[in-house]
């Protein structure tokens, strides 16, 4: 399983972009990059998942560059609702392969 | 959506009891469930791999007779943590994939609210 590596914490404003970049050096071809968010007490909930290239969605963007080696997850104009702890897992998901949580980032919003 | 039900979400009781946890999919089948369990501030760790079906796969240091792992069938998955002790108190959360063919499916894991466990 590729492990990853993001910052424990980062602090930002409200409004403000916030990058969260996360390294999985030891990638395979066969892995997928997926993003959660967790608030206290519950599950973590799915952001985005990508292969290559960058991804789009309602709530966030994911680039990954050619050689997949890192990840960065773009949230764009944070608010006080987006403090939370975010996971990137690398692995192939579907068919029943496991992920491997690492320390995530807390990220913290302030007005 | 992907929705996953875990139920209950809390739960309270004395030492010795057996408490059984429930995880479902409510608008997907789910070949594969995983549980984990999760420590204050501390990150989730994977306890088993339930496959539908077939006995559940238990990573390392994980008593499969401690953490009992049902997965009747392709909407739930029951977590049972036998003889409970203070020291199995966590929040133990459980995620689900749907079901689909092919090796790269690209299909993420969509995770429960998770069930606080507490033992007096």
């Amino acid at each position: 399983l590729a492990k990853t590596t993001q910052p424990i914490s980062m602090d930002s404003y409200e409004g403000q972009e916030v990058n969260i970049t996360c390294s999985h050096n030891n990638i395979a071809t066969n892995d997928y990059i997926t993003w959660y968010q967790q608030f206290p007490s519950q599950g973590p909930r799915f952001i985005i998942q990508g292969y290559k290239t960058k991804v789009t969605n309602e709530v966030a963007s994911l680039f990954i560059p050619a050689d997949r080696k890192s990840s960065t997850l773009s949230l764009p104009r944070v608010s006080l609702s987006d403090t939370a702890v975010y996971y990137c897992l690398v692995g192939a998901t579907g068919g029943g392969n496991k992920l491997t949580f690492g320390t995530g980032t807390q990220l913290k919003v302030e007005l | 959506g992907a929705v996953v039900s875990q139920h209950p979400s809390r739960v309270i009781c004395k030492s010795g009891t057996s408490v059984k946890i429930e995880c479902r999919s409510l608008d997907f089948q789910a070949t594969t469930m995983f549980w984990y369990r999760q420590f204050p501030k501390k990150s989730l760790m994977l306890m088993a791999t339930s496959n539908e079906g077939s006995k559940a796969t238990y990573e390392q240091g994980v008593e499969k007779d401690k953490f009992l792992i049902n997965h009747a069938s392709l909407t739930l998955s029951t977590l049972t943590v036998t003889s409970a002790h203070p020291e199995d108190s966590s929040f133990y959360i459980c995620s689900a994939q749907k079901t689909g063919t092919g090796e790269f499916l690209g299909q993420p894991q969509h995770f429960g609210d998770g069930t606080r466990l507490s033992i007096l």
